[in-house]
């Protein structure tokens, strides 16, 4: 099946830096979506993408559609500690009969030094 | 708020039992999937149900039935449960018309 590769896989950070991270895949996508987890709850949907080149902001939060349709990033800005969590990239694949599925990348840790 | 709940939020069972989670949601959504998180994999899908008594296989549905006898509910069982299906066990929605999935709080199984 498909597969999306996040990186870096882990990142430590002060406090007030940006951060940058990426999604690649084999195979284009038509939508990315870019969810976080904050420990021992489930994942929240962030920012979603269904155009090539879109660039979408959501606060401190900017993601972008890669022109290749097989790539995605999302960059935060000026970290703060509530910032720390799993980020992850996931996309849409449609099978038969309309029935649909996301793919997500095995995810980025981040973490924030005060 | 997505209006999804999960029972039980966590579990603790002996190995050889069998185990059912329920996944319940309030608005009515036509799809609703089911997903096991494990450090170093991610979220991988198990089932996924695109209408009642509509289910398919995910990537990881060896060991693994579910049912939908009503829109509103989706239900996840082992059979015989294993050590290996020690994990954080996710339920999702498809958010109506579009690619966006919502997700439940999760549900911690531990299998001694």
């Amino acid at each position: 099946g498909q597969q999306l590769n996040q990186s870096p896989q882990s990142m430590f950070i002060q406090e007030g830096e940006d951060v940058s991270m990426n999604c690649t895949s084999s195979s284009i996508f038509n939508t990315w979506l870019w969810y976080k987890q904050d420990p021992g709850e489930g994942p929240v949907l962030l920012i979603a993408l269904y155009k090539a080149g879109e660039l979408t902001s959501n606060g401190r939060l900017t993601a972008q559609f890669g022109i290749t349709r097989k790539d995605s990033f999302l960059n935060i800005s000026a970290s703060i500690p509530s910032d720390v969590g799993i980020y992850f990239c996931a996309g849409p694949t449609y099978s038969g009969a309309g029935s649909y599925q996301l793919t997500f990348g095995k995810g980025t840790k981040l973490s924030v030094i005060p | 708020d997505a209006g999804i709940t999960q029972s039980p939020r966590h579990k603790v069972t002996e190995t050889g039992t069998p185990v059912t989670l329920r996944c319940h949601q309030t608005e009515n959504h036509r799809y609703m999937y089911w997903y096991r998180q494990d450090p170093g994999h991610g979220l991988r899908l198990i089932h996924y149900s695109y209408g009642v008594k509509d289910t398919d296989k995910g990537e990881v549905s060896d060991g693994y039935s579910v049912s939908r006898s009503k829109t509103e509910d989706f239900l996840l069982t082992l059979e015989s449960a294993t050590s290996s299906q020690t994990s954080v066990y996710f339920c999702a929605i498809r958010g109506g018309a579009s690619d966006t999935q919502y997700f439940g709080p999760g549900t911690r199984l531990t299998v001694l």
